[in-house]
């Protein structure tokens, strides 16, 4: 069974400063995916990030970078020069091996989440 | 704006109510899916639909009950729920991987229904 482990229930930054949100995971499989959402107080996911187990190099999407670790089983989230709009829970996530297509989903687990506050 | 519509965004109900969740997507996804959310928790699987056909039931209680009456359309169907029941539910769509772009399995989720039950 999967299980991702996010240790980090609260973390505070400083505006324009970076941040490194905390995720380990553990899995049999060889090929999975890894994810991390943003969820404001409204209620909706957005996707941020994404790293495939096969991926050599680390995932960039503008401010938010994916530390991805293999051997140590770790998926951190940097962000850098943080904004207001960031503070949010930041939900680390991972998929298993997808499904033969044509059927094409999968299952994706959920870390209980960080909650991260950006201070004027 | 989300491409993953859901309505209603709030809904209060009594136990012995019927009511209806709704989600729409546009977006040819043909994998769509239902969380429950509680609060300061992380979203938890209910249901997958693949091509219209349950997929997957993450034995969740039958006064739940899902529908996937086409490509673009998934209800869940709510009876004789209980209070512990209140939380926030999830719509979600994935693309197959075959549209060129990277094959990430990624969630479009909407906005979520946020569900109180008295």
């Amino acid at each position: 069974a999967q299980k991702i482990t996010q240790t980090q229930p609260g973390m505070f930054v400083q505006e324009k400063e970076a941040v490194t949100l905390d995720c380990t995971y553990d899995t049999s499989d060889q090929s999975y995916g890894l994810f991390w959402y943003k969820q404001p107080s409204s209620g909706e996911m957005i996707f941020l990030i994404y790293q495939g187990s096969y991926d050599e190099q680390n995932a960039t999407e503008g401010r938010y970078s994916l530390n991805f670790q293999k051997a140590r089983k770790s998926a951190n989230l940097v962000i850098s020069a943080s904004q207001l709009g960031d503070s949010a829970m930041y939900f680390c996530a991972m998929r298993e091996p997808r499904n033969p297509r044509p059927w094409g989903y999968q299952k994706v687990t959920f870390g209980i989440g960080t909650k991260l506050q950006v201070i004027p | 704006d989300t491409e993953v519509t859901q309505t209603p965004k709030h809904l209060v109900m009594g136990m012995t109510n019927k009511k209806s969740l709704k989600c729409e997507q546009h977006m040819g996804h043909r994998a769509m899916y239902w969380y429950k959310q509680k609060a300061k928790k992380p979203p938890e699987l209910m249901f997958v639909y693949s091509y219209e056909k349950l997929s997957i039931n993450e034995s969740v209680p039958s006064r739940f009950s899902p529908e996937c009456p086409n490509s673009s359309l998934l209800n869940l169907h709510l009876h004789a729920l209980q209070p512990e029941d209140s939380a926030l539910y999830l719509c979600a769509s994935s693309p197959r991987g075959t549209s060129g772009r990277v094959d990430t399995g990624e969630l479009f989720f909407g906005e979520g229904s946020r569900l109180t039950v008295l």
